[in-house]
């Protein structure tokens, strides 16, 4: 089944302590971007990644790493959580050589920072 | 900054009646995509627009895009509980990185029985 996957799916921690979260997706898609989800805010673009190793910024990248080392995966980096990073984060994936380039979203990381 | 906004923010109904949702952004995009997410769910993706004026229909719903490519509208003929959900548009804009998406605040449909 195609489909994007984000581990974990709920996570509380508290300030300061890296985390990880990570994302893979099995449809072979070259694009993958990072969400954050907030009330009355939609989705903001975090970090995008156009192939292995070609990664950029978002609209909301700071506080926030990433790495494409291979083009399934696409792990989310917390360096140092604080609590305005408490959000939803979806992670998605998309193809870029079809005219359409849906993006399939992954069912979501609920973040608690305290 | 580049923005993508989207009027209404909440939308009651009753089962039935009709419901549009307008999104404008602050610079021309080169195409625009549509997304329901039901409540506790995920992002799905609906449509994508991308020639000046462009009208696609999916069974009730009719989805626009704007001359000038800055605005899109989604319309929901005799809406049904199953519309529920918070609908997004998303774009990328013409001027910037290829790659970057900028998505509206979403609009929320209720629908009552």
């Amino acid at each position: 089944e195609a489909q994007v996957t984000q581990n974990p799916r709920y996570l509380i921690t508290v300030t300061g302590k890296k985390l990880t979260v990570t994302c893979s997706q099995n449809m072979n898609h070259e694009y993958m971007s990072w969400y954050r989800q907030d009330p009355g805010l939609g989705l903001r673009q975090i970090y995008y990644s156009m192939n292995v190793e070609v990664t950029d910024k978002g609209d909301v990248p700071e506080g926030y790493k990433v790495s494409r080392k291979e083009k399934r995966n696409f792990p989310l980096i917390l360096e140092s959580p604080s609590p305005n990073q408490t959000s939803l984060y979806f992670c998605a994936s998309s193809p870029t050589d079809r005219y359409i380039y849906e993006q399939y979203f992954g069912p979501g990381t609920r973040l608690t920072v305290t | 900054g580049q923005q993508v906004m989207q009027i209404p923010q909440y939308q009651h109904v009753q089962e039935g009646e009709d419901f549009t949702t307008y999104c404008n952004s602050s610079t021309t995009l080169s195409n625009i995509q549509w997304y329901k997410q039901r409540p506790g769910g995920h992002p799905v993706f609906l449509i994508q627009l991308v020639k000046s004026g462009e009208v696609k229909k999916q069974k009730r719903l009719t989805f626009q895009f704007g001359e000038a490519k800055k605005n899109s509208s989604l319309h929901i003929t005799a809406t049904q509980t199953t519309d529920v959900g918070t609908y997004f548009c998303a774009g990328k804009p013409s001027k910037t990185s290829y790659d970057k998406v900028i998505f509206g605040p979403g609009t929320s449909l209720s629908v009552i029985p």
